[in-house]
């Protein structure tokens, strides 16, 4: 099944504890992205990449890493979290940077930092 | 700034109603506008996506107009049915620079009551 698959999908942690979301693909898409989504704030998009070891940042960076060492898995690192990165988190991929590629959403993590 | 709003925030209609979901967005530059369906704990689902040179597409009882002259897109869901009940995004990809990505409205929440 073509898919977009994050993990963990829950995750309650500290302040200043480091942690990876991961975000993989099965199918061979070039695009990937991240958005984080906040009640009264919809979605935001914080870091994309075009292709393998191509990123760049969105309109929310502050605060987080990404890097795309391959294809198919895009991992996105909170290096010292705060309470203020306490949302969901989305991966999405689509097939190429094509303008009118649709976009693909996993099913979300919920991050909760303390 | 790039912005995209929609209106109702929420709406509930009976079974059966055909309904229109709004979206605007203030800036004529885009690439595309894609509507997403999101349910309760799930990602979202890509639903329709016109490029800036088409007028409307459909897909079995839904049927998404874009005006880009105007900045606006219609969501037209025909025969609504319970199962159709979940939050609606309409997300703009502009053209005029800018970090490449979507940005999204906030979302109309919609119950079909049975």
């Amino acid at each position: 099944e073509a898919q977009v698959t994050q993990n963990p999908r829950y995750l309650i942690t500290v302040t200043g504890k480091k942690l990876t979301v991961t975000c993989s693909q099965n199918m061979n898409h070039e695009y990937m992205s991240w958005y984080r989504q906040d009640p009264g704030l919809g979605l935001r998009q914080i870091y994309y990449s075009m292709n393998v070891e191509v990123t760049d940042k969105g309109d929310v960076p502050e605060g987080y890493k990404v890097s795309r060492k391959e294809k198919r898995n895009f991992p996105l690192i909170l290096e010292s979290p705060s309470p203020n990165q306490t949302s969901l988190y989305f991966c999405a991929s689509s097939l190429s940077a094509g303008v009118n590629q649709p976009q693909h959403f996993g099913d979300g993590t919920r991050l909760s930092i303390l | 700034k790039q912005e995209v709003t929609q209106i109702p925030a929420a709406l509930s209609v009976p079974e059966g109603e055909n309904l229109v979901l709004n979206c605007s967005f203030t800036d004529s530059a885009i690439y595309n506008l894609q509507w997403f369906r999101q349910d309760p704990g799930k990602g979202l689902t890509s639903l329709l996506l016109i490029q800036s040179s088409q007028r409307e597409q459909t897909s079995g009882r839904l049927n998404a107009s874009l005006d880009k002259s105007s900045g606006r897109s219609t969501l037209y869901i025909a025969a609504s049915q319970p199962g159709d009940s979940a939050t609606y995004l309409c997300a703009v990809r502009w053209s005029g620079g800018g970090a490449d990505g979507l940005t999204f409205g906030k979302g109309t929440h919609l119950i079909i009551q049975p």
